[in-house]
């Protein structure tokens, strides 16, 4: 499976945006990029995915390099509630359906 | 967005017991579920695949006959940690996937087992 490489940890102020970068240079031509989030004793929660075009959702925006190589997820307003893991991973074809979790960015949001 | 349950949502049994989590999908039929595990301040382990009908698939590394896996219906799967010690205690989470609109997997909140 191809992996993602994501920063540990990023700090951001509250109403700022956020730009959490994801690093996938072995992705296949097939892979949907997803970004989930994980609050604190939750289960992780959907926020977007794309395959080679640009996309927008109500949580958040997702970029993705023209190469497919790299993305970063957007995060428009940081707001307190948005403080989590987010966990970059490339989902193989639909015949499997299986995520492999990284080790995620800790994202800070400061008041 | 759709909706998945996990019961209990945590458990505390004495070693040596078995100890039965389900995972319910509320509002769409789950052919296929996942069972992670999440030790503290480490990322989700994908344990199994369940499938409804049939075996489930099991990670490299996992037991097979310490974590039982049942799909018995669309909506409902069920990880048995049989025979449990203190080093199985973790966070266990399960996800449904949903493949009639984006092929997405939804999460469970997640059950706490301490092991005594």
């Amino acid at each position: 499976d191809a992996k993602t490489t994501q920063p540990n940890s990023m700090e951001s102020n509250e109403e700022e945006p956020v730009h959490l970068p994801c690093n996938h240079s072995t992705i296949s031509g097939t892979d949907y990029i997803h970004w989930y989030r994980q609050l604190p004793s939750q289960g992780p929660e959907y926020v977007i995915h794309g395959l080679t075009s640009n996309v927008n959702n109500r949580m958040a925006s997702l970029a993705i390099a023209e190469d497919r190589k790299s993305s970063t997820l957007i995060l428009h307003r940081a707001t307190l509630r948005d403080a989590a893991v987010y966990y970059c991973i490339l989902r193989p074809p639909r015949n499997t359906g299986k995520l492999i979790f990284g080790q995620g960015t800790t994202l800070q949001v400061k008041p | 967005g759709a909706v998945v349950s996990q019961h209990p949502s945590r458990v505390i049994c004495k070693s040596g017991t078995s100890v039965k989590i389900e995972c319910r999908s509320l509002d769409f039929q789950a052919t296929t579920m996942f069972w992670y595990r999440q030790f503290p301040k480490q990322s989700l382990m994908l344990m199994a695949t369940s499938n409804e009908g049939s075996k489930a698939t099991y990670e490299q590394g996992v037991e097979k006959d310490k974590f039982l896996i049942n799909h018995a219906s669309l909506t409902l799967s069920t990880l048995t940690v049989t025979s449990a010690h203190p080093e199985d205690s973790s966070f266990y989470i399960c996800s449904a996937l949903r493949t009639t609109s984006s092929y997405e997997q939804y999460f469970g909140p997640g059950t706490r087992l301490t092991v005594t």
